[in-house]
């Protein structure tokens, strides 16, 4: 298995252009997250969906970033404008729901710096 | 909402010391995730406790999940420079995972 994959691996913008972050969880995983690392705010959870149903935003900062699930195999964040309090590692993970075990796979993230 | 406190934040030890990070909660916990996330690297998944009481050991690495289900503790004995990274643990809630602040092990030159 690949595992999640994530790209780009790493990008730089100008401040109010737009960036797409594209994911693709492991295959047969029912659940997908967006993560944001920064070293002031540690691992912040953005977003996450379940059978590709948005089921929490709650952490998602601003109307700016918005996030979507089309498929099973792909998914994407948005951030426009961006604004250089943006920068920070971009994580996607997923897991497979059950009962009592769920743990998460991340992907090697995005690191964007906007200028 | 649900929060679980992780201390310390950080821990200096000389090679060969022995290292550990703990987690708590103020209510009771279903179950209780570790992970490590290697400097540059992404989060890694290492074990879940989900038993009162529970011990388990990977290697050098003994995990705790405390008699009330409330408290986690992580201790590396012997550490070696493979084993810098921060540490961090993670709580099941409503589907998605709440993390502590992680624990940032640092080896001394």
């Amino acid at each position: 298995d690949a595992g999640v994959i994530q790209s780009p691996r790493h990008e730089v913008t100008e401040m109010g252009q737009e960036v797409t972050l594209r994911c693709k969880p492991i295959s047969g995983h029912n659940s997908l997250f967006w993560y944001r690392q920064t070293m002031m705010r540690g691992l912040e959870l953005l977003i996450y969906f379940n059978n590709n149903v948005p089921i929490d935003d709650s952490g998602m900062p601003e109307d700016r970033f918005s996030a979507k699930m089309p498929n099973a195999s792909f998914s994407t964040l948005k951030i426009q404008p961006s604004e250089p309090r943006d920068s920070a590692v971009y994580f996607c993970a997923s897991s497979y729901r059950r009962e009592i075990t769920n743990e998460q796979f991340f992907g090697p993230g995005t690191r964007l710096t906007v200028l | 909402g649900q929060q679980v406190m992780q201390i310390p934040q950080y821990q200096h030890v000389q090679e060969g010391e022995d290292f550990t990070t703990y987690c708590n909660s103020s209510t009771t916990l279903s179950n209780i995730q570790w992970y490590k996330q290697r400097p540059g690297g992404h989060p890694v998944f290492l074990i879940q406790l989900v038993k009162s009481g529970e011990v388990k050991k990977q290697k050098r690495l003994t995990f705790q999940f405390g008699e009330a289900k409330k408290n986690s503790s992580l201790h590396i004995t012997a550490t070696q420079t493979t084993d810098v990274g921060t540490y961090f643990c993670a709580v099941d809630s409503n589907y998605q995972l709440i993390w502590g602040a992680g624990t940032k092990l640092i080896i001394k030159p």
